[in-house]
Protein backbone atom coordinates (compact mmCIF):
# COMPACT_ATOMS: atom_id res chain seq x y z
CA UNK A 1 0.00 0.00 0.00
CA UNK A 2 1.72 3.39 -0.52
CA UNK A 3 1.04 5.72 2.07
CA UNK A 4 0.85 9.44 1.28
CA UNK A 5 2.34 12.45 3.85
CA UNK A 6 0.64 15.75 3.72
CA UNK A 7 2.57 18.51 5.55
CA UNK A 8 1.98 20.70 7.29
CA UNK A 9 -0.75 19.55 8.75
CA UNK A 10 -2.07 22.96 9.70
CA UNK A 11 -1.10 26.04 7.08
CA UNK A 12 -1.99 29.36 8.51
CA UNK A 13 -2.03 31.74 5.97
CA UNK A 14 -3.81 35.37 5.31
CA UNK A 15 -5.77 35.99 1.97
CA UNK A 16 -3.63 37.15 -0.87
CA UNK A 17 -0.60 34.89 0.54
CA UNK A 18 0.89 31.95 -1.44
CA UNK A 19 -0.13 28.44 -0.55
CA UNK A 20 2.10 25.61 -0.65
CA UNK A 21 1.20 21.91 0.21
CA UNK A 22 3.10 19.01 0.43
CA UNK A 23 2.53 15.37 -0.20
CA UNK A 24 5.19 12.90 -0.28
CA UNK A 25 4.53 9.06 -1.44
CA UNK A 26 6.08 5.92 0.20
CA UNK A 27 6.64 4.63 -3.51
CA UNK A 28 6.82 6.04 -6.25
CA UNK A 29 3.62 7.20 -7.90
CA UNK A 30 2.72 7.57 -11.56
CA UNK A 31 2.33 10.81 -12.06
CA UNK A 32 -0.80 10.49 -14.50
CA UNK A 33 -2.58 9.00 -11.17
CA UNK A 34 -1.97 11.90 -8.48
CA UNK A 35 -4.95 14.14 -7.76
CA UNK A 36 -5.93 16.78 -5.22
CA UNK A 37 -9.11 17.65 -3.82
CA UNK A 38 -10.47 20.58 -1.70
CA UNK A 39 -13.05 19.64 1.05
CA UNK A 40 -15.06 22.32 3.33
CA UNK A 41 -17.24 21.40 6.40
CA UNK A 42 -20.08 19.74 5.44
CA UNK A 43 -19.73 19.00 1.91
CA UNK A 44 -18.20 16.53 -0.45
CA UNK A 45 -14.63 16.25 -1.56
CA UNK A 46 -14.23 18.64 -4.63
CA UNK A 47 -11.47 17.76 -7.64
CA UNK A 48 -8.55 20.08 -8.35
CA UNK A 49 -5.75 18.64 -9.40
CA UNK A 50 -5.59 15.12 -11.82
CA UNK A 51 -2.62 13.65 -13.28
CA UNK A 52 -0.27 15.28 -10.67
CA UNK A 53 -0.62 18.76 -12.70
CA UNK A 54 -4.06 19.20 -14.76
CA UNK A 55 -6.34 21.44 -13.62
CA UNK A 56 -10.17 19.75 -13.88
CA UNK A 57 -12.80 21.68 -15.45
CA UNK A 58 -13.95 24.61 -14.02
CA UNK A 59 -11.11 24.81 -11.53
CA UNK A 60 -9.68 28.42 -11.20
CA UNK A 61 -6.09 28.85 -12.85
CA UNK A 62 -4.88 30.22 -8.95
CA UNK A 63 -4.18 26.49 -7.99
CA UNK A 64 -1.55 24.32 -9.71
CA UNK A 65 -0.26 21.01 -8.93
CA UNK A 66 3.38 19.78 -9.48
CA UNK A 67 5.71 17.09 -8.89
CA UNK A 68 6.48 13.37 -10.20
CA UNK A 69 7.43 10.08 -8.01
CA UNK A 70 7.47 10.37 -4.41
CA UNK A 71 7.06 13.91 -3.68
CA UNK A 72 3.77 16.54 -5.07
CA UNK A 73 3.31 19.96 -4.69
CA UNK A 74 -0.43 22.08 -4.98
CA UNK A 75 0.19 25.45 -4.78
CA UNK A 76 -2.50 28.26 -4.10
CA UNK A 77 -0.74 31.18 -5.53
CA UNK A 78 -3.12 34.33 -4.13
CA UNK A 79 -5.44 32.72 -1.05
CA UNK A 80 -9.40 33.64 -1.87
CA UNK A 81 -11.73 33.98 1.27
CA UNK A 82 -13.29 30.60 -0.23
CA UNK A 83 -9.80 28.89 -0.60
CA UNK A 84 -9.72 28.34 3.03
CA UNK A 85 -10.65 24.50 3.80
CA UNK A 86 -9.31 21.06 3.85
CA UNK A 87 -7.05 19.69 0.99
CA UNK A 88 -6.04 16.14 0.20
CA UNK A 89 -4.13 14.29 -2.02
CA UNK A 90 -4.79 11.09 -3.79
CA UNK A 91 -3.01 8.24 -5.43
CA UNK A 92 -5.16 5.64 -7.89
CA UNK A 93 -2.67 4.10 -9.81
CA UNK A 94 -2.10 1.43 -7.31
CA UNK A 95 -4.00 -0.38 -5.39
CA UNK A 96 -5.62 0.30 -2.66
CA UNK A 97 -5.94 3.74 -3.66
CA UNK A 98 -4.96 6.27 -0.70
CA UNK A 99 -5.29 9.46 0.57
CA UNK A 100 -3.25 11.45 2.42
CA UNK A 101 -4.24 12.68 5.72
CA UNK A 102 -5.00 16.35 5.05
CA UNK A 103 -3.27 20.11 5.49
CA UNK A 104 -6.29 22.20 6.85
CA UNK A 105 -5.44 25.68 4.79
CA UNK A 106 -7.09 28.48 7.78
CA UNK A 107 -7.29 31.71 8.23
CA UNK A 108 -4.38 33.67 10.43
CA UNK B 1 -24.07 15.83 -15.96
CA UNK B 2 -23.43 13.14 -13.71
CA UNK B 3 -25.44 13.39 -10.63
CA UNK B 4 -25.15 11.00 -7.66
CA UNK B 5 -27.26 10.06 -4.58
CA UNK B 6 -26.87 7.58 -2.00
CA UNK B 7 -29.14 6.56 0.00
CA UNK B 8 -30.35 3.73 3.20
CA UNK B 9 -30.27 3.76 6.85
CA UNK B 10 -28.70 6.30 8.65
CA UNK B 11 -27.99 3.75 11.77
CA UNK B 12 -27.34 0.56 12.10
CA UNK B 13 -26.75 -2.39 14.83
CA UNK B 14 -23.41 -3.53 15.52
CA UNK B 15 -22.68 -6.94 13.77
CA UNK B 16 -25.35 -6.23 10.91
CA UNK B 17 -24.79 -5.21 7.22
CA UNK B 18 -24.65 -1.84 6.14
CA UNK B 19 -26.54 -1.59 2.74
CA UNK B 20 -26.58 1.29 1.10
CA UNK B 21 -27.40 2.31 -2.94
CA UNK B 22 -26.48 5.18 -4.79
CA UNK B 23 -28.05 6.83 -7.56
CA UNK B 24 -26.69 7.99 -10.97
CA UNK B 25 -28.44 10.20 -12.91
CA UNK B 26 -27.13 11.76 -16.30
CA UNK B 27 -24.75 8.81 -17.37
CA UNK B 28 -24.78 5.18 -17.48
CA UNK B 29 -23.21 2.97 -14.55
CA UNK B 30 -22.44 0.43 -17.69
CA UNK B 31 -20.88 2.43 -20.21
CA UNK B 32 -17.14 4.01 -20.76
CA UNK B 33 -14.31 3.48 -18.88
CA UNK B 34 -15.25 4.68 -15.43
CA UNK B 35 -14.70 3.43 -11.82
CA UNK B 36 -17.72 3.80 -9.17
CA UNK B 37 -16.31 3.57 -6.09
CA UNK B 38 -17.67 4.05 -2.36
CA UNK B 39 -15.25 6.20 0.13
CA UNK B 40 -15.94 6.83 3.35
CA UNK B 41 -15.45 9.49 6.01
CA UNK B 42 -15.44 9.13 9.64
CA UNK B 43 -15.80 11.99 12.03
CA UNK B 44 -13.35 14.78 11.81
CA UNK B 45 -11.51 12.20 9.81
CA UNK B 46 -9.41 11.49 6.83
CA UNK B 47 -11.26 10.05 3.48
CA UNK B 48 -10.64 6.07 3.38
CA UNK B 49 -11.18 4.28 -0.33
CA UNK B 50 -13.69 1.40 -0.02
CA UNK B 51 -13.58 -0.12 -3.31
CA UNK B 52 -14.76 0.26 -6.89
CA UNK B 53 -17.27 -1.59 -9.23
CA UNK B 54 -15.71 -1.23 -12.78
CA UNK B 55 -17.78 -0.31 -15.99
CA UNK B 56 -17.82 -4.07 -17.02
CA UNK B 57 -18.43 -5.43 -13.55
CA UNK B 58 -15.20 -5.71 -11.87
CA UNK B 59 -14.39 -4.96 -8.86
CA UNK B 60 -11.56 -4.30 -6.41
CA UNK B 61 -11.48 -4.13 -2.65
CA UNK B 62 -9.74 -2.07 -0.15
CA UNK B 63 -7.36 -5.38 1.79
CA UNK B 64 -8.46 -3.80 4.91
CA UNK B 65 -12.00 -4.32 4.19
CA UNK B 66 -11.75 -7.22 1.56
CA UNK B 67 -13.53 -10.09 3.46
CA UNK B 68 -16.47 -7.66 4.47
CA UNK B 69 -17.24 -5.68 1.16
CA UNK B 70 -19.43 -6.35 -1.36
CA UNK B 71 -20.17 -3.86 -4.17
CA UNK B 72 -22.43 -4.77 -7.01
CA UNK B 73 -24.40 -3.09 -9.91
CA UNK B 74 -28.06 -2.54 -11.05
CA UNK B 75 -27.96 -1.52 -14.63
CA UNK B 76 -31.66 -1.58 -15.06
CA UNK B 77 -32.04 0.73 -11.99
CA UNK B 78 -28.76 2.89 -13.10
CA UNK B 79 -27.00 1.98 -9.42
CA UNK B 80 -24.63 0.67 -7.44
CA UNK B 81 -24.62 -0.52 -4.02
CA UNK B 82 -22.39 -1.26 -1.18
CA UNK B 83 -22.79 -3.62 1.54
CA UNK B 84 -20.47 -4.26 4.59
CA UNK B 85 -20.88 -6.57 6.95
CA UNK B 86 -20.35 -7.56 10.67
CA UNK B 87 -20.08 -3.59 11.37
CA UNK B 88 -18.40 -2.08 14.18
CA UNK B 89 -18.78 1.42 15.96
CA UNK B 90 -15.60 1.71 13.45
CA UNK B 91 -17.43 1.86 10.73
CA UNK B 92 -19.28 4.93 11.42
CA UNK B 93 -18.62 7.47 9.30
CA UNK B 94 -19.57 9.65 6.12
CA UNK B 95 -19.90 7.72 3.05
CA UNK B 96 -19.52 8.30 -0.30
CA UNK B 97 -20.15 7.33 -3.21
CA UNK B 98 -17.64 8.76 -6.03
CA UNK B 99 -17.15 8.20 -10.09
CA UNK B 100 -14.11 8.47 -11.73
CA UNK B 101 -12.16 8.13 -15.16
CA UNK B 102 -9.16 6.54 -15.99
CA UNK B 103 -6.50 9.11 -14.87
CA UNK B 104 -8.85 11.92 -14.45
CA UNK B 105 -9.98 11.48 -10.65
CA UNK B 106 -12.69 11.30 -8.80
CA UNK B 107 -14.78 14.34 -10.42
CA UNK B 108 -18.01 13.78 -9.67
CA UNK B 109 -19.26 12.45 -6.34
CA UNK B 110 -22.59 12.49 -4.07
CA UNK B 111 -23.52 15.02 -0.80
CA UNK B 112 -22.32 12.18 1.19
CA UNK B 113 -24.74 9.71 4.05
CA UNK B 114 -23.73 9.90 7.90
CA UNK B 115 -23.95 5.76 8.80
CA UNK B 116 -23.58 5.60 12.54
CA UNK B 117 -23.10 1.66 13.98
CA UNK B 118 -24.99 2.02 17.30
CA UNK B 119 -27.20 -0.37 19.43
Amino acid sequence: EIVLTQSPGTLSLSPGERATLSCRASQSVSSSYLAWYQQKPGQAPRLLIYGASSRATGIPDRFSGSGSGTDFTLTISRLEPEDFAVYYCQQYGSSPETFGQGTKVEIK
Amino acid sequence: QVQLQESGPGLVKPSETLSLTCTVSGGSVSSGSYYWSWIRQPPGKGLEWIGYIYYSGSTNYNPSLKSRVTISVDTSKNQFSLKLSSVTAADTAVYYCAKRGYSYGYGYWGQGTLVTVSS
